[in-house]
């Protein structure tokens, strides 16, 4: 069954430093997502990209954070300048034109001291 | 504006007996409701999807859910738990019709299976 790859599962950062979080979608997708889970609250949504280009970003998505993708195949989420509020599992996701189900990748907890 | 209450936290089963997972959601417009699991130090995994076909929803490991509009629900059941169903279960809920893929999730329940 196909996969979304995130790489890495744990990543630890100093406050400040940039981070760059990677995913590798599953290959006929066309819409990307980036998902959050702070320890012991919901999971919220990031942002959406479709087309090469953001269609929907929350509250939350900032100017500290932005997505690219790079090639034909990842996906990245790069924070300019941690902050300890930004510890917390992100989850990437992709979907077909017409799949309202998600498939998320299994996480990738970003610890930042 | 979406919304989602899991109105359990925690919930807890004995093997062999009934699961159900409780969920209310508010959509101003047609809702598409799902149901996700999450493992111990694993991803988010689909159980099923309601996208306004038929109200009872079958999805994998034996689960199911009902779309019932005039509730405002979309429970989670399984006639018989397993100890591998214990996990994080959460009802998730979209505005389709809208043109929005944001999902907004719930708070989770905690499901323990007891041997």
């Amino acid at each position: 069954e196909p996969e979304v790859t995130q790489t890495p599962s744990h990543q630890v950062t100093q406050m400040g430093q940039e981070v760059i979080l990677r995913c590798v979608p599953i290959s006929n997708h066309l819409y990307f997502y980036w998902y959050r889970q702070i320890l012991g609250q919901k999971v919220e949504f990031l942002v959406s990209f479709y087309n090469n280009e953001i269609s929907e970003k929350s509250e939350i998505f900032d100017d500290q954070f932005s997505v690219e993708r790079p090639d034909g195949s990842n996906f990245t989420l790069k924070i300019r300048s941690t902050k300890l509020e930004d510890s917390a599992m992100y989850f990437c996701a992709s979907s077909g034109m017409t799949d309202y189900g998600y498939t998320f990748g299994s996480g990738t907890r970003l610890t930042v001291v | 504006a979406q919304s989602v209450t899991q109105l359990d936290s925690h919930v807890s089963v004995s093997e062999g007996t009934p699961v159900l997972l409780r969920c209310n959601y508010s959509s101003s417009y047609s809702p598409s409701l799902f149901w996700y699991v999450q493992h111990p130090n694993k991803g988010l995994q689909l159980l099923l999807k309601y996208t306004s076909a038929a109200t009872l929803v079958k999805g994998i490991n034996g689960f199911e859910a009902e779309f019932k509009k005039s509730e405002t629900s979309f429970h989670l059941t399984k006639p018989s738990a397993h100890m591998s169903d214990a996990a994080e279960y959460f009802c998730v809920v979209s505005e389709v019709d809208t043109g929005r893929r944001a999902l907004t999730f719930g708070s989770g329940t905690r499901l323990q299976v007891q041997p």
